[in-house]
């Protein structure tokens, strides 16, 4: 599975957007890329995934490069409930043939929300 | 619905004592998963099943055992415990490919062991 490489962490003011950047320049054209977070001493939480076209669900929006070498995670208004440590990961999907086994989580971005 | 639930949340063990980690889950999901996160890092697979009565080694797997007898239920086992393996340990389920959320993992609450 390719690498992802995320800033270690970044602040971000209450009720302003969140953009938190991902980079995973070797992706295949299989892969996905997916976010997780993981609030202070809970499990992680999936956000969101996403192929090549620009996702958006109730919690977040996934922009995905046309070359799909970086991708960009937005809260659209950030709260003090989302900081939090966002991962990035990219694997290979379902239909694909991955498997659920290689979902490498790595250090990710700690997101601190400040009044 | 509860989900992921692991027990016990925290347990402290002396050096080459033996335990087990049960996560259960009651979303029918086929796969489940071990994870242990240490300080500053993220999360490592230690085990893996794709289904009641298989399991799979994953990127830190010695030291463990695991078992699926039942679909809804994961054991991660400990035979005789090291300090190295003072972790948070966390399991996780996801539905098999094909089925609705596929792509989802869900997560329990993690459970805290120290190893003196």
């Amino acid at each position: 599975d390719a690498k992802t490489t995320q800033p270690t962490s970044m602040d971000c003011a209450e009720g302003r957007a969140a953009n938190l950047p991902c980079n995973h320049s070797t992706i295949s054209g299989n892969e996905y890329v997916y976010w997780y977070r993981q609030i202070h001493s809970q499990g992680p939480q999936y956000i969101i995934h996403g192929l090549k076209n620009n996702e958006t669900n109730e919690m977040a929006s996934l922009i995905i490069t046309e070359d799909r070498k970086s991708s960009t995670l937005i809260l659209p208004h950030a709260t003090l409930r989302d900081t939090a440590v966002y991962y990035c990961i990219v694997r290979v999907g379902f239909r694909y043939g991955g498997s659920q086994g290689n979902l490498i989580f790595g250090k990710g971005t700690k997101l601190s929300v400040k009044p | 619905n509860a989900g992921v639930t692991q027990t016990p949340k925290f347990r402290v063990l002396k050096t080459g004592q033996s335990m087990t980690l049960l996560c259960a889950q009651d979303m029918n999901h086929e796969y489940m998963y071990w994870y242990r996160q240490d300080p500053g890092m993220g999360l490592r697979l230690i085990h893996y099943s794709v289904g009641e009565g298989t399991t799979a080694k994953g990127e830190v797997p010695d030291g463990y055992n695991v078992s699926r007898l039942k679909k809804q239920n994961f054991l991660l086992g400990l035979e005789s415990a090291a300090p190295s393996q003072t972790s948070v340990y966390f399991c996780a389920s996801s539905p098999s490919p094909g089925h609705r959320g596929q792509e989802k993992l869900f997560f329990g609450s993690g459970t805290q062991l120290s190893v003196l």
